[in-house]
């Protein structure tokens, strides 16, 4: 079964820490793997990962993918209040253009 | 540069109703996929539509159907509504060739 897990599923830290957020996935034919953040409805694109080792980095936030071990990080440096949300990862597969999603990470930064 | 609008933000019905949520595509987009999100969940895939057809569908019964007009525009119809319909429907856009899709506010549908 195609699957994607994102951990941990809940995370709270204070301003200025540093945190990574996890995604694993298990899917036939991976085709790309992409990060969202939702604050209140809509996901908003972050990145887009297709090669490994390859960093994408925007800001204070960066990711990059393993597709030997199948998993992605995003890492988020110098943490503020706005950067609370909720992180969804999600993976492309096969040769459709469907999107399977994890269940997200919710991060609270705490002032 | 309008981005992916959704009607309409909330609404309440009751079991057995039926309900049409529409969605409007960035400019420039010509696919249209569905999520249901449940809260603390990630989105589920309901269907993808893409000159007017319905091209993948996600594990969701008959009741949930679609529709893609000429401008790209799309509809979700879900009937014989159940409590457990209750969620944050989602529409996104894409080019049907790329896998970046954005997503609208949402519509928030209470099944009471």
């Amino acid at each position: 079964e195609d699957k994607v897990v994102q951990s941990p599923l809940s995370l709270v830290v204070h301003e200025g820490d540093t945190v990574t957020l996890n995604c694993s996935y298990e899917v036939t034919n991976f085709r790309s793997l992409l990060w969202y953040k939702q604050e209140k409805k809509a996901p908003t694109f972050l990145f887009m990962l297709t090669s490994s080792g390859i960093e994408k980095k925007s800001g204070r936030l960066s990711s990059i993918l393993d597709k030997k071990e199948l998993f992605s990080i995003l890492n988020i440096t110098a943490t503020q209040t706005g950067d609370s949300a909720v992180y969804l990862c999600a993976v492309a597969y096969n040769s459709n253009y469907q999107l399977i999603w994890g269940a997200g990470t919710k991060l609270i930064i705490k002032p | 540069d309008a981005g992916v609008t959704q009607s309409p933000t909330h609404l309440i019905k009751t079991r057995g109703q039926q309900v049409t949520l529409r969605c409007s595509p960035k400019s420039g987009h010509d696919t249209v996929s569905w999520y249901q999100q449940a809260l603390g969940q990630g989105p589920q895939f309901i269907f993808q539509y893409y000159e007017e057809e319905e091209r993948q569908r996600g594990n969701f019964p008959d009741r949930f159907s679609g529709h893609q007009f000429p401008n790209y525009s799309s509809e979700l119809n879900v009937n014989a509504l159940l409590l457990g319909d209750s969620a944050l429907y989602l529409c996104a856009s894409s080019q049907f060739y790329l896998y970046e899709q954005y997503f609208g506010p949402g519509t928030r549908l209470t099944v009471t």
